[in-house]
């Protein structure tokens, strides 16, 4: 496999349940990133994570928890979310930009989230 | 000042049309531009980036258009097919250097293309 991979690729869940997202990255890189995807919003960035640490966590409601346990794997908990919490989340990965050049973010197809 | 704005909304234009996509930022630390495409049930690609120190890139069919004063880039598709339908987003980040990583982008709202056969 190559890339980023996101699974799973659809999620229907109660607002009581708890269920994971899984992200996994094939490319070498040392940043993972969790973005949420709704409808005519711009992308919002969830949470980064750098060398496995967490760097970024943008007032992200604490019913999503994050977990990086290396540098390929990332998982998004999630439990008792709202409806409005439905969205598409992405999985990105990116490498530290070195002297010459911007990094550059790959995604992974996204895990369409639905709560009734 | 951390907003970008794309527009138009939505863009329906006929197979062979110049399709133009604009974005306006307001943060002038903002050094990087990159356009992601974004096909159904796919995550956002990247398609074509600039920096603020040149006025354009043309890559194949896509070309971004940049304007450092008024602080406005756009995406021109030239020769627009039907396989280029999807949604575009546009984007600002700023580049620390040896130790950034990407958690400073920001993106537009998107545009959804539909070219027309």
């Amino acid at each position: 496999e190559t890339g980023v991979t996101q699974t799973p690729r659809h999620l229907v869940m109660g607002m009581t349940n708890k269920k994971s997202l899984k992200c996994e990255q094939h490319l070498g890189h040392n940043a993972m990133y969790w973005y949420k995807q709704s409808a005519k919003k711009p992308l919002e960035l969830m949470f980064v994570y750098s060398l496995e640490e967490r760097v970024e966590n943008n007032s992200v409601p604490s019913r999503f928890s994050p977990e990086c346990p290396n540098s390929s794997h990332l998982f998004l908990h999630l439990h008792t979310l709202q409806p409005e919490d439905s969205a598409l989340y992405l999985c990105a990965s990116s490498q530290a930009a070195d002297v010459s050049g911007a990094n550059v973010l790959t995604f992974g197809a996204g895990s369409r989230l639905t709560v009734l | 000042q951390q907003q970008v704005k794309q527009s138009p909304q939505s863009l329906i234009v006929q197979k062979g049309g110049i399709s133009i996509i604009n974005c306006a930022y307001e943060n002038t630390a903002f050094d990087y531009f990159p356009w992601y495409q974004q096909f159904p049930g796919k995550g956002p690609a990247l398609l074509i980036a600039i920096r603020p120190d040149v006025s354009e890139k043309k890559e194949g069919r896509f070309t971004i258009s940049f304007n450092k004063s008024a602080k406005q880039f756009s995406l021109h598709i030239m020769d627009s097919q039907p396989g280029d339908s999807a949604t575009y987003f546009c984007a600002a980040s700023i580049t620390y250097g040896r130790h950034n990583y990407g958690q400073n982008f920001v993106f537009g709202p998107g545009t959804r293309l539909s070219v027309l056969p």
